[in-house]
């Protein structure tokens, strides 16, 4: 499976922007860039996911590289609840089967007041 | 959408004890997966089941533990002879092939082996 790499945390104040970074140098043609997130003491929880386009939805945007060897998540405006631990998951739409999620250690987001 | 659910959410355990554990799926998602996630770790695939079907098992799944979906509804997680490395947040999700694939995490069950 090829390999993403994300800082082990970050910061950002309340109300303002937060750029989470992924780094997919060895990601293929079929790999879908996916991000889950993760609330303390909750299971992970579905954000986003793109293959080669920008998306948008109601939690967060994705912004994708044009040769696609990386990514940002873009929280708008966080807030409080945002803070969690994010995962950049890389998932092969070519391979059936293949169906399992392979969770990295994620970035750790505090949320400062 | 009642959501994916897990129980029970917590079990202190002694050693050598077995102990199961349930995961009833969003209603309508035929898959369903278990991970196990220790502290300051993403989440690790064990298995997946199509209904009733398992599919895929990770070598992280022993012989001491053995997944079950006899209907293809809910599924269970049994641990034999527990050890404490057992000890960690066990996470069931489910998802529909159907539509996105989006798998869809239960709140997990932490179990402590002492």
């Amino acid at each position: 499976d090829a390999k993403t790499t994300q800082p082990n945390s970050m910061e950002s104040n309340e109300e303002e922007p937060v750029h989470l970074p992924c780094n997919h140098s060895t990601i293929s043609g079929t790999d879908y860039i996916h991000w889950y997130r993760q609330l303390p003491s909750q299971g992970p929880e579905y954000v986003i996911h793109g293959l080669t386009s920008n998306v948008n939805n109601r939690m967060a945007s994705l912004a994708i590289a044009e040769d696609r060897k990386s990514s940002t998540l873009i929280l708008h405006r966080a807030t409080l609840r945002d803070a969690a631990v994010y995962y950049c998951i890389l998932r092969d739409s070519s391979n059936f089967g293949n169906e399992k999620l392979t969770f990295g250690t994620g970035t750790r987001l505090t949320i400062i007041p | 959408d009642t959501g994916v659910s897990q129980d029970p959410r917590h079990k202190i355990t002694k050693r050598g004890q077995n102990v199961t554990f349930r995961c009833d799926p969003i209603s309508e998602h035929n898959r369903l997966y278990w991970y196990r996630q220790t502290l300051g770790q993403g989440p690790e695939f064990l298995t997946y089941f199509q209904n009733e079907a398992q599919l895929e098992k990770s070598r992280l799944l022993s012989d001491r533990f053995s997944a079950e979906r006899p209907k293809g509804s809910f599924s269970t997680l049994e641990i034999q002879r527990t050890e404490q490395g057992d000890s960690a947040m066990y996470l069931c999700a489910s998802s529909d092939p159907l539509g996105t694939d989006t798998q869809y995490f239960g709140p997990g069950t932490r179990l402590t082996v002492l």
